[in-house]
């Protein structure tokens, strides 16, 4: 089985600025993924980024990387340049592969301000 | 990316009755769906895999008979509640993975409230 924590409930940072949301995991598994969902007062849910765990090379999308330290099973979302579209629930997720069920954290709500 | 789609987006309905919701792949074919709960601030919480031609797969504790799963054709999942109660107000969310995709692609949501 698959655990995500993520032990920051609520974050806040303001605009421009840069912040990390903390996210670890526990998994038996030797092949699995790594994700990083945003969901906005919408809450329509968004891929932010993924990591596949055996890619040693942290994943980049723009504004948005993370910094995965398999070892000691972390999975940490960086965004920088802040803007307020960027103001929402944060979820970390994990799944073991193709088709496979997606293991949530309990979300981390960032505060965007001015 | 893919496009996943939901129907209704939001549903008000009398205790007793039951209301089917929809999630559709719009731009791709999924044997596999998936069907969430997401009470306020909260996580998602997994209910039932949905396989295309064959039973879903319930999650403990998701009671079988009230919440039916019915993967009817490669592009349609629906999920009807079963004489819904007001404690089956909640957000529901579909989600489902293109072929040799590992991420998933989630619907809107519909919002489900039982008087």
């Amino acid at each position: 089985a698959q655990t995500v924590t993520q032990s920051q409930p609520e974050m806040s940072v303001q605009e421009a600025e840069t912040v990390t949301l903390s996210c670890t995991y526990d998994t038996s598994e030797s092949d699995y993924y790594l994700f990083w969902y945003k969901q906005p007062p919408s809450r329509q849910m968004i891929l932010v980024i993924r990591q596949e765990a055996y890619k040693q090379q942290n994943a980049t999308e723009n504004r948005f990387s993370v910094n995965f330290q398999k070892a000691a099973k972390s999975f940490s979302l960086k965004i920088s340049d802040s803007q307020l579209g960027d103001a929402a629930m944060y979820f970390c997720a994990s799944n073991t592969g193709t088709a496979s069920k997606l293991t949530f954290g309990t979300g981390t709500r960032l505060q965007v301000t001015l | 990316g893919a496009v996943v789609s939901q129907h209704p987006s939001w549903v008000i309905c009398k205790s007793g009755t039951s209301v089917k919701i929809e999630c559709r792949s719009l731009d791709f074919q999924a044997t596999t769906m998936f069907w969430y709960r997401q009470f306020p601030k909260q996580s998602l919480m997994l209910m039932a895999t949905s396989n295309e031609g064959s039973k879903a797969t319930y999650e403990q504790g998701v009671e079988k008979d009230k919440f039916l799963i019915n993967h009817a054709s490669l592009t349609l999942s629906t999920l009807t509640v079963t004489s819904a109660h007001p404690e089956d107000s909640s957000f529901y969310i579909c989600s489902a993975p293109p072929s040799s995709y590992n991420e998933q692609f989630f619907g809107p949501g519909t919002r489900l409230t039982v008087l």
